[in-house]
């Protein structure tokens, strides 16, 4: 079974520049996150999809970023512009979304720098 | 205060002795539980998971809750030197599925 898939891998870009990023999750989990980590962090939510549905994006700063999960799958998060503090790593993950122990499956991340 | 807390280490233990990783947090209705290792610049990957007070072992891992001291750790036996890398609590409410995590403790096992 494929996990989750992420690209691109690496970004380094000029900063006002636009970024996006693409996850296609784990087929059948409804539930996809993005999530970003800064270096010697812990991950932090920036939004959450149930299905097609943003049902969490309080950390989203959308004066610059924005999101979209079409048709309930793959998802796309676009920063622009972007800015030096942006640099960091891009976690999408997934996960069934059921009631219990809900385990989310992360992809390898995009890792962006912003010169 | 943050909503989930971790000592940022480094917690430096010998190969074969017992590494001790605590976390607590602040939502006393959080539900479910996680551990997660994360290899240097890779992604996080579940070790197991934990929602009923009490010890959950999987291997050479133990899981302990106290939901009225609001507090998990993690236990790893017989550290070994593959067991070096950034330990990540996260923690669930009873209700949505928004995971928040910790900021990690950095393990670092010495031959």
């Amino acid at each position: 079974e494929a996990g989750v898939v992420q690209s691109p891998r690496y970004k380094i870009i000029e900063k006002k520049q636009p970024v996006a990023f693409w996850c296609n999750p784990i087929s059948g989990h409804n539930t996809l996150y993005w999530y970003r980590q800064n270096l010697g962090q812990g991950p932090e939510l920036l939004i959450r999809y149930e299905n097609e549905e943003a049902v969490d994006d309080s950390q989203l700063p959308k004066d610059r970023f924005s999101a979209e999960r079409l048709k309930g799958v793959d998802s796309t998060l676009k920063i622009q512009p972007a800015e030096l503090g942006d640099s960091a790593v891009y976690l999408c993950a997934s996960s069934l979304g059921t009631t219990g122990a809900n385990v989310l499956t992360f992809g390898a991340g995009s890792r962006l720098t912003v010169l | 205060q943050k909503e989930v807390e971790q000592n940022s280490g480094p917690l430096s233990v010998p190969e074969g002795a017992i590494a001790s990783l605590n976390c607590t947090y602040s939502d006393r209705g959080s539900q479910s539980f996680f551990w997660y290792r994360q290899y240097s610049g890779k992604s996080p990957e579940l070790i197991m998971f934990i929602y009923s007070n009490g010890d959950k072992e999987d291997g050479r891992f133990t899981a302990q809750l106290n939901k009225a001291s609001q507090y998990v750790s993690l236990l790893i036996r017989d550290s070994q030197p593959s067991d070096s890398a950034t330990y990540l609590c996260a923690v669930m409410p009873a209700a949505g599925n928004k995971l928040t995590f910790g900021g990690g403790t950095r393990v670092l096992v010495k031959p």
